[in-house]
């Protein structure tokens, strides 16, 4: 299994750009979320998904998109960049929206908005 | 939710035990307290969870007394790898409630 899956690695956008951040697990997991951490500080929950179709927001959604089509894909999207979304976004799941299962992560994409 | 509180950063040397104290004053009946593991340029990795007592895996043991007012991360001989970022949780119900705070660095020095 190749677990949790995040692609582009390293980003540089331009202010008012758009890019989609791409997320993918193998592990048939049903809860998918998005986080961002910023220097010095903890994981910021943006938007989440308990299932194929069903999106929320989480703590910081403003200027971003989400949405869950397949169970194993769950993509976000930047609609317009600015330098306050220049943060490191992590991925994660875990197989039901439980506290008291663990929340596997992937490796993380680096983003910077100039 | 449980509002947790840990050290921003401990020092510690190769081959001795690391012991990273969590506060967690207002912990609910049903929250747990579950710690993860962050390396530089990684996401977190889960370590241990538990509820109260001690609970003991391949990586770390986990100390939670009668009140649960707080735990214990506690990490045996650690070595330069174990340098990372140490989160302590605590919570209940859904997983989106679960709150990563700024964590504990620990720096393993040789």
């Amino acid at each position: 299994n190749a677990g949790v899956t995040q692609t582009p690695k390293f980003q540089v956008l331009k202010t008012g750009q758009s890019m989609t951040l791409q997320c993918a697990q193998d592990m048939n997991h049903e809860y998918m979320s998005w986080y961002r951490q910023d220097p010095g500080m903890g994981l910021r929950l943006i938007h989440y998904s308990v299932g194929a179709g069903i999106t929320d927001q989480g703590e910081v959604p403003n200027g971003y998109n989400v949405s869950r089509s397949t169970t194993e894909d769950f993509p976000l999207r930047l609609l317009s960049a600015a330098p306050s979304q220049t943060s490191v976004y992590f991925c994660a799941s875990t197989p039901s929206d439980s506290a008291y299962v663990e929340q596997y992560f992937g490796p993380g994409t680096r983003l910077t908005v100039t | 939710l449980a509002k947790t509180t840990q050290p921003i950063s401990m020092d510690s040397y190769e081959g001795q035990e690391v012991n990273i104290t969590c506060s967690h004053n207002n912990i609910a009946t049903n929250d747990y307290i579950t710690w993860y593991q962050q390396f530089p340029s990684q996401g977190p990795r889960f370590i241990i969870q538990g509820y109260k007592t001690k609970v003991t895996n391949e990586v770390a043991s986990l100390f939670i007394p009668a009140d649960r007012k707080s735990s214990t991360l506690s990490l045996p001989r650690v070595s330069l790898s174990d340098t990372a970022v140490y989160y302590c949780l605590g919570g209940r119900g859904s997983a989106r409630q679960l709150t990563f705070g700024s964590g504990t660095q620990l720096t393993v020095l040789p």
